[in-house]
């Protein structure tokens, strides 16, 4: 059973570039959840959906970045432009309800520039 | 208050140590608790759930006390391979599902 995907493993890029994350929830979970974590603030939640729309995206540091949920499916986190202090890894999760166990992909460790 | 705080450690053990880990919530409403585990440069992944009667897993065993917000996590004759961050997972307030504390790392040495 495929658990959550995510891609790019992988991001180096350039300060003021557009960056697109991209995450594959579990089969079947009405949650998803984006992450982001660094050594100084740990698992900072970012934004999170159920079935599809947003709910809390109080976290989501400023304009510069969005999320978007299409499918239930795919999940999209959109960091444009992107700047240095962005530079962390990036982790989507997801779970059957809010407060089950969550998830999570491998990650995307990004770098910018 | 910070909504979850535990000790960053490092706590470092010897081979066979028992060591223990607290976490402080703050979400007296709190329903589900979780100990995560974090190797370096992975992902995060479930332990175990927390009841409110504690429970135990092998040499893992984890507790709840409501009435001083804290819940723990004991591990028994500690090997190598236990060496990661451990990661305490509660209730938030507001909108937000789940909370993660910043871990706890240990490091278990031959």
């Amino acid at each position: 059973d495929a658990g959550v995907i995510q891609s790019p493993r992988h991001e180096v890029t350039e300060m003021g570039q557009e960056v697109t994350l991209r995450c594959k929830p579990i089969s079947g979970h009405d949650y998803l959840f984006w992450y982001r974590q660094t050594m100084m603030r740990g698992l900072e939640l970012l934004i999170y959906f159920n079935n599809n729309v947003p709910i809390d995206d109080s976290g989501m540091p400023e304009d510069r970045f969005s999320a978007k949920m299409p499918n239930a499916s795919f999940s999209t986190l959109k960091i444009q432009p992107s700047e240095p202090r962005d530079s962390a890894v990036y982790f989507c999760a997801s779970s059957l309800l809010a407060f089950y166990e969550q998830y999570f992909g491998p990650g995307t460790r990004l770098t910018v520039t | 208050r910070k909504e979850v705080e535990q000790d960053p450690g490092p706590f470092n053990v010897p081979e066979g140590a028992t060591v223990a880990f607290n976490c402080t919530y703050s979400n007296s409403a709190s329903q589900s608790f979780f100990w995560y585990r974090q190797d370096c440069r992975k992902e995060p992944k479930l332990l175990m759930s927390v009841y409110s009667s504690g429970n135990e897993d092998g040499r893992f065993t984890a507790q709840l006390n409501r009435a001083s917000q804290y819940i723990s996590l004991l591990i028994r004759d500690s090997k190598l391979s236990d060496s990661a961050t451990y990661l305490c997972v509660a209730p938030g307030s507001g909108n937000t599902p789940l909370v993660f504390g910043k871990g706890t790392r240990l490091s278990v040495i031959a």
